[in-house]
Order: structure tokens, then sequence, then C-alpha cells
């Protein structure tokens, strides 16, 4: 495997369910992203992970937990989401989060609907 | 508050050249990213200017001018496979990007 993986591509879940959304970077990069895409907006910055520490939380609602084991692995636990949650979810992965040149390299994204 | 402005639907024809603007207002500025996204699938780097100027990568250049908060990415030679989504983002003073909604591509032979 190379780059940036997620899994799973695609995701339907009821509002009561507990699934859990993975990302994987094999590019020895030590900052790791989660973005909420919605049609026609802009990337929403979810939460930043520097060297499996959480730097950025932009006020996302508790039932989005995020959670870095390790510099390679980053998870986003959900419970109890709601419709408009419905949206891609990408996980993002760059070399040194405090850099004025800060390519982050993207995964697949997870396509998750709720119903 | 900050904010990113780019067109959010353009149409070229193959063969022709198009150029996406996008505009800013950021705390802070340490560099201008652009990014393609195809339908379904991730995005992927495009080109990074920092400084004022124009950067030449193949068919694709990208423009920058720090004074008037303002980029373009200008596309020449125009093909069926550019047809996508070109998201501007910037990187504030935290380093954190700052995104656009971004432009959707419609190229037509």
């Amino acid at each position: 495997e190379t780059g940036v993986t997620q899994t799973p591509r695609h995701l339907v879940m009821g509002m009561t369910n507990k699934k859990s959304l993975k990302c994987e970077q094999h590019l020895g990069h030590n900052a790791m992203y989660w973005y909420k895409q919605s049609a026609k907006k802009p990337l929403e910055l979810m939460f930043v992970y520097n060297f499996k520490e959480q730097t950025e939380n932009n006020s996302v609602p508790s039932r989005f937990s995020p959670e870095c084991p390790n510099s390679s692995h980053l998870f986003l636990h959900l419970h109890t989401l709601q419709p408009e949650d419905s949206a891609l979810y990408l996980c993002a992965s760059s070399s040194q989060g405090q850099s004025s040149y800060n390519e982050q390299f993207f995964g697949p994204g997870t396509r998750l609907t709720v119903l | 508050g900050q904010n990113i402005d780019q067109p959010t639907e353009m149409t070229a024809t193959e063969g022709a050249i198009v150029q996406i603007n996008c505009t800013y207002q950021t705390s802070g500025f340490n560099g201008l990213f652009w990014y393609q996204q195809h339908a379904g699938e991730a995005p992927t780097f495009l080109s990074y200017n920092v400084l004022d100027g124009l950067e030449e990568k193949g068919r694709f250049s990208s423009f920058l001018s720090r004074s008037k908060g303002y980029s373009y990415l200008l596309l020449k030679e125009l093909q069926m496979k550019d047809s996508a989504s070109y998201l501007c983002a910037v990187s504030d003073s935290n380093y954190q990007l700052i995104w656009g909604a971004g432009t959707k591509l419609i190229i037509k032979p």
C-alpha cells in the first residue's frame, strides 16, 4: 500500500449506530487531518494531529470522536449521527504540521450516508 | 473572518485556455495551494505559491499577488481529462489550510 488509504469507502448507517472510519498513511508524515466535504462547500477541517497529539478541534460535535494511536493511523469514531452529517470524509497527512510548505496528501475518502 | 472566493463553475473547450481565479482574505499568509479533485476521488496537489509571480509546470501555471490577495490557475491546451474541481487553499498564520469551495471545470469537445 502506498500513500493514504481510507476504509471503508462507503458507509450507510442509522442514527443510532456506532461506526468507525480508518485512515492509514504510508508516507512517513507526522501530521494527520480529518476533513468533511459537503457538496458545493469548502473543505471543513475537523481535527488535526501532530506527532499523535491533537492540535486542532474546530468546534466539532462530540458525536465525532478522533483517535490517533500512532503517526500512521487515524480513526474517526461515529455515534448517534444526524442526517446532516452525510458527506465525504477525507483524511490527509503532511510532514511538519507547522511549516510554510504544508502540502497535504489525501486519501480517497469515505462517503457517509446517515439515514 | 477568513474567506476564499472562487467561481462555482466554468466551462471551456478542449484545446483552449482557461483561467480560474481565487481571491482570499486570511489571518496571515504562508502560501497558496491549488489542488485538483476528480469526481469521487481525493484532491491531488497541483501547485504552491508563496512569492509573487508566476509558477509554470507543464500545461498548468499558477500566479500569485499577495498585495491583491489574488491568485489564478491557468490551464493550457485543455484536455477532456482536465474536467474536475479545482480547489484553492491558503495556509494561514497557524499553517492551517483555509479552503475555497472549489471551481467545477467542464470541458466540452
